[in-house]
């Protein structure tokens, strides 16, 4: 079975922070997605970023990057200098790939709230 | 490009009554699954529909069921609504396309149970 671990329940950190969210996974297939969603107040999963398992390589998007260790089930996020508009629930999820043409069951760790202060 | 579109975005419905909830997933993408999200349980997997057919389902209950059209919209449907059933209901299109992979959320519909 898949399982997502989102140790940190909530991060309140100050504007310009850095700030790591971290994400553990557990999955047999060797195939497999990983992706990370945001939540603002109004609830719609906004998303970030996926990740195929057969690609390693460690993303950066402006403030965002991404440390992929497939050796230690990691799927990690960092916020670079963090905002106010960065406060908000993080998921990190994991998912297969069924026929190759769609993800099917995403699953989603518990998620960690995010606050950043002014 | 649209997004994913859900609707209603809010219903307050009665214990017993049942509910329908509609989502179109973004041009071309043939799957749409259905998630439930509540403070003490997160986010759980309903369903996924993929050309209609029903081929993932998580641990529900009977009472919640779904149906896809050939247009790829899909409907979620709870039957005998309990205050349980309170939650905010998302739903996600995706299709793959070889290493260039989408998977898009709807706005969710929140339904209160009274």
């Amino acid at each position: 079975a898949q399982k997502v671990t989102q140790a940190q329940t909530e991060i309140s950190v100050v504007e310009k922070e850095d700030v790591t969210l971290d994400c553990v996974y557990e999955t047999r297939d060797t195939t497999y997605y990983l992706f990370w969603y945001k939540q603002p107040p109004s609830g719609e999963l906004v998303f970030l970023i996926r990740r195929n398992s057969f690609d390693e390589q460690n993303e950066i998007s402006g403030r965002y990057s991404w440390n992929f260790q497939k050796s230690t089930s990691s799927f990690n996020f960092t916020i670079t200098a963090s905002q106010v508009v960065d406060s908000a629930v993080y998921f990190c999820a994991l998912s297969e790939a069924l026929g190759g043409t769609s993800y099917g069951k995403l699953t989603f760790g518990q998620g960690t709230i995010l606050t950043v202060h002014p | 490009k649209a997004g994913v579109t859900q609707t209603p975005r809010y219903l307050i419905k009665t214990r017993g009554q049942q509910v329908t909830l509609s989502c179109s997933p973004i041009s071309g993408h043939r799957s749409v699954s259905w998630y439930q999200q509540t403070p003490g349980q997160g986010l759980q997997f309903l369903f996924e529909y993929f050309s209609e057919t029903q081929r993932n389902k998580g641990n529900f209950p009977g009472r919640f069921s779904g149906r896809q059209f050939s247009n790829s919209r899909s409907e979620m449907n709870v039957s005998t609504l309990e205050l349980g059933d309170s939650a905010l209901y998302l739903c996600a299109s995706s299709y793959l396309r070889g290493r260039n992979t989408e998977a898009f959320f709807g706005q969710g519909t929140r339904l209160t149970v009274v």
